[in-house]
């Protein structure tokens, strides 16, 4: 079992839709989640963390945790066609010894318009 | 502030060759993390650094990789001899102090024929 799964998609939402993607790990101790956006031929660049159960929302993100069924969410609202990237999920031990930072193998969203 | 330094961005080798790969953090980040990022295996985790210190390189696939940290400001990933397998973006990323939020470099390019 991976440490972090993702769908590799690609996941295909019209311009203007919810894009939602999902994210499972297998570390209960996990503390801290991250979503990152890659574009293709860059670098990743973090849009979201998130550290307890619940919603999380900033402008047209929303990440929402579940340690308890240990699953992570990014849901973007209004999609558009910038946001068509690969979207990695992050998760980590944030306050331990073995603060690794493990990385999901990616979701590939495109936009159509 | 100016974000995560890597060079070269591109390096065309030939196999057996040694191959030395830079990256300056940023500024007052506590961690820095080596990753290398291909389409059949994601991005991987090879070593990562706490305060200079390398805390966990069971990511390094072979003893042919090996990474040093002198500084506060400098690393290096050092590949001797490559290998056409090598061949990948390897991306350096530092960790902002007290969170878990990684900044990436540009990554480098590395084609080992």
């Amino acid at each position: 079992q991976k440490e972090v799964e993702q769908n590799s998609g690609p996941l295909s939402v019209p311009e203007g839709a919810i894009a939602s993607l999902n994210c499972t790990y297998s570390d209960r101790g996990s503390q801290s989640f991250f979503w990152y956006r890659q574009y293709s031929g860059k670098s990743p660049e973090l849009i979201m963390s998130i550290y307890s159960n619940g919603d999380k929302e900033d402008g047209r993100f929303t990440a929402q945790l579940n340690k308890a069924s240990q699953y992570v969410s990014l849901l973007i609202r209004d999609s558009q066609p910038s946001d068509s990237a690969t979207y990695l999920c992050a998760v980590t031990r944030l306050y331990s010894s073995a603060s690794k930072i493990i990385f999901g193998s990616g979701t590939r969203l495109s936009i159509r318009p | 502030d100016a974000g995560v330094i890597q060079s070269p961005r591109h390096e065309v080798t030939e196999m057996g060759q040694e191959v030395t790969l830079r990256c300056k953090p940023i500024s007052g980040h506590d961690y820095l993390f080596w990753y290398r990022q291909t389409m059949m295996r994601g991005l991987e985790l090879l070593i990562y650094f706490n305060n200079n210190v390398p805390i966990d390189d069971s990511g390094m696939p072979e003893d042919r990789f090996s990474a040093k940290m002198p500084n506060a400001s400098f690393s290096t990933l050092k590949i001797q001899p490559s290998e056409p397998r090598d061949s990948a973006v390897y991306f350096c990323a530092s960790r902002r102090r007290g969170t878990g939020e990684l900044f990436f470099g540009e990554g480098s390019r590395l084609t080992v024929l």
